[in-house]
């Protein structure tokens, strides 16, 4: 089975920093990658699929790029409620196997 | 507005069984593939199981496969997960998931704790 890596493992950066988390698949999964978020106490939520469309909704400080087995999800200008743990997901077959999640803080 | 209300958590002993059943609410059920995913406590997101909106098509972890079965009603709007032989690994909050697609996972429920322990 495919194995999906993310780095870091957490982060801290100033509200209004650009910030990167990168996720890596084991083998090649085209652009089947999504990205959901989920805040300290919360369900998770979905915020990209096919590795750069945004879910309706999200806000456009959030990007996501990356084809093949290297992708990354972008934050332009960190917000105090993007606070939470980022989680990629491939989905090109089953499994459909998240990463460990990258907790992102406010410095 | 997409309401997944899930039940049929709580205590059990290891090689015991549990059936979770999620109801939903607010969008044409019988339309929409639907997940199980489960994070155990401090723990990351695990992908469990899915089914397709007919039923046809379901995938499993590798983790639960041979152990737990998902199924739908779509006549009560229901999912459920039977789960068999539980180990103290399967303890987590286990989420039911509204799916766009198979694989896909845009509306989540709260979730409903299972325990596996002596």
């Amino acid at each position: 089975d495919i194995q999906m890596t993310q780095s870091p493992s957490s982060l801290s950066a100033s509200v209004g920093d650009r910030v990167t988390i990168t996720c890596r698949a084991s083998q090649g999964i085209s652009n089947y990658l999504a990205w959901y978020q989920q805040r300290p106490g919360k369900v998770p939520k979905f915020l990209i699929y096919a590795a750069s469309t945004l879910q309706s909704g999200v806000p456009s400080r959030f990007s996501g790029s990356g084809s093949g087995t290297d992708f990354t999800l972008t934050i332009s200008s960190l917000q105090p409620e993007d606070v939470a743990t980022y989680y990629c997901q491939k989905y090109n077959r089953a499994p459909f196997t998240f990463g460990p999640g990258t907790k992102v803080n406010i410095k | 507005e997409v309401q997944l209300l899930e039940s049929g958590g709580g205590l059990v002993q290891p090689g015991g069984s549990l059936r979770l059943s999620c109801e939903a609410s607010g969008f044409t059920f019988r339309s929409y593939a639907m997940s199980w995913v489960r994070q155990a406590p401090g723990k990351g997101l695990e992908w469990v199981s899915v089914i397709s909106d007919s039923g046809g098509t379901i995938y499993y972890a590798d983790s639960v496969k041979g152990r737990f079965t998902i199924s739908r009603d779509n006549s009560k709007n229901t999912l459920f997960l039977q789960m068999n032989s539980l180990r103290a690994e399967d303890t987590a909050l286990y989420y039911c998931v509204k799916g766009p697609s198979v694989a896909l996972l845009d509306y989540w429920g709260q979730g409903t704790l299972v325990t596996v322990s002596s």
